[in-house]
């Protein structure tokens, strides 16, 4: 089982907002950095959000991420039917020693 | 620009052998490390290790160690993930990534090799 607890599921209007909540413990978010993944239907996972809040090239600007002691959350805003995939939280846990991912959000656009 | 092109599906039978390929360009091969991600059928994803080709220093998840092996070719750039007697449980898409971010994260992933282990 994950050490990075996610919702399920997550869903909202087309242009509408919504946040993804990925709560750890203090060997991993605490103190290491968290990156997000977008994983579309059918296809490899991608980097959204490194460093916890920077976006790698090409990622736009809708997606935000932020962390505050043992938690971290993506924010997706102005939602289109092409952000309807899944998302991963990711950090190193120093405890385990292994990267650890988050048990992954369904996002919808209703 | 970093690529990750991993080899082509396969479907085994228990207890066989298997050793899957990530070839790597685009980069230095030996000063970047290479993760394997296991996704089983409609579930989520799970880090089974990384290896730093410079060194070959290999890290393996708790739950991965012992059950497979993490290794590299530098002189082809390309990273292996291994198997010396499948499983049914080991039916999956594995996916090989470059580790370019803070804390181990991925940013450049391989397109996957689906594996499946069926008698």
């Amino acid at each position: 089982q994950s050490v990075l607890t996610q919702p399920p599921s997550v869903s909202a209007a087309a242009g509408q907002k919504v946040t993804i909540s990925c709560s750890g413990s203090s060997s991993n978010i605490g103190n290491n950095y968290v990156s997000w993944y977008q994983q579309l239907p059918g296809t490899a996972p991608k980097l959204l959000i490194y460093d916890n809040n920077k976006r790698p090239s090409g990622i736009p600007d809708r997606f935000s991420g932020s962390k505050s002691g043992t938690s971290a959350t993506l924010g997706i805003t102005g939602l289109q039917t092409g952000d309807e995939a899944d998302y991963y939280c990711g950090t190193w846990d120093s405890s385990l020693s292994a990267y650890v991912f988050g048990t992954g959000t369904k996002v919808t656009v209703l | 620009e970093v690529q990750l092109v991993q080899s082509g599906a396969e479907v085994k039978k228990p207890g066989e052998s298997l050793k899957i390929s990530c070839k790597s360009s685009g980069y230095s091969f030996t000063t970047y490390w290479i993760a394997w991600v296991r996704q089983m059928p409609g579930k989520g994803l799970e880090w089974m290790g990384i290896i730093f080709p410079g060194d070959s220093d290999t890290r393996y998840s708790p739950s991965f160690q012992g059950q497979v092996t993490i290794s590299a070719d530098k002189s082809i750039s390309t990273a292996y993930l291994q198997w010396s007697s499948l499983k049914a449980s080991d039916t999956a898409m594995y996916f090989c990534a470059h580790v370019g971010v803070s804390s181990y994260g991925m940013d450049v992933w391989g397109q996957g090799t689906p594996v499946t282990v069926s008698s």
